[in-house]
């Protein structure tokens, strides 16, 4: 079974430049997420999708950061304007069904590695 | 004060020790408990989960949780150096919508 793919791996950007990051998750899961990890720290919700619509996104920063999951598979993350503080590890996850379940099995991609110079 | 509170590392032992990793959380409405594993570079996944006070056993690892403490503990045997990685203990309250709130992660060095 295929696992989370996100790209790309590594990006390297300018503050105030814009970037995009991809998620494909694993065939069959309704839920996908996105998280922050910055360095040293554990992962921090971003925003949360059901198919393809949002369940959360309190701790989006809606005013650099947009997410879309378009026909409930596929997601992109952008952000625009970049800042330094947003260097950090974009996580991708996607689950069976809702977070409610009582396994919290998310299944995470490797991540997409940002630094804002 | 934070949700979730995890002891600061790095923690570093020699192949064959016990490790304990532990977490406190303030929040006694948290009622699912999980541990993920995070090798460097890569994304973190499910080690266990619990959703009771009490011990859970898989293997070398236990997980353990005391909700009157609002305690939870991981517990590794026989420790071996691809155990190597940072764990993360990770919390969420019932509901079709809850999330998870994770610690920020404790990195463990195995010696050969």
């Amino acid at each position: 079974e295929a696992g989370v793919a996100q790209s790309p791996r590594y990006k390297i950007i300018e503050k105030r430049q814009s970037v995009a990051f991809w998620c494909n998750p694993i065939s069959g899961h309704a839920t996908l997420y996105w998280y922050q990890q910055i360095l040293g720290q554990g992962p921090k919700l971003l925003i949360q999708f059901q198919n393809n619509g949002v369940v959360d996104d309190s701790q989006l920063p809606k005013d650099r950061f947009s997410a879309e999951r378009l026909k409930g598979v596929d997601s992109t993350l952008k952000i625009q304007p970049a800042k330094l503080e947003d260097s950090a590890v974009y996580l991708c996850a996607s689950s069976w069904g809702l977070a409610g379940e009582i396994t919290g099995e998310l299944f995470f991609g490797e991540g997409s590695r940002l630094t804002v110079l | 004060q934070k949700e979730v509170e995890q002891d600061p590392g790095p923690l570093s032992v020699p192949e064959g020790a016990i490790v304990s990793l532990n977490c406190t959380y303030s929040n006694s409405a948290f009622q699912y408990f999980m541990w993920y594993r995070q090798y460097s570079r890569k994304g973190p996944e499910l080690l266990m989960y619990t959703y009771s006070s009490g011990n859970k056993e898989d293997g070398r690892f236990t997980a353990q949780v005391d909700k009157s403490s609002k305690y939870i503990s991981l517990f590794i045997r026989d420790s071996q150096p691809s155990d190597s990685a940072t764990y993360l203990c990770a919390m969420k309250y019932p509901g079709a919508n809850s999330k998870l709130t994770f610690g920020k992660g404790i990195t463990l060095s195995v010696r050969p």
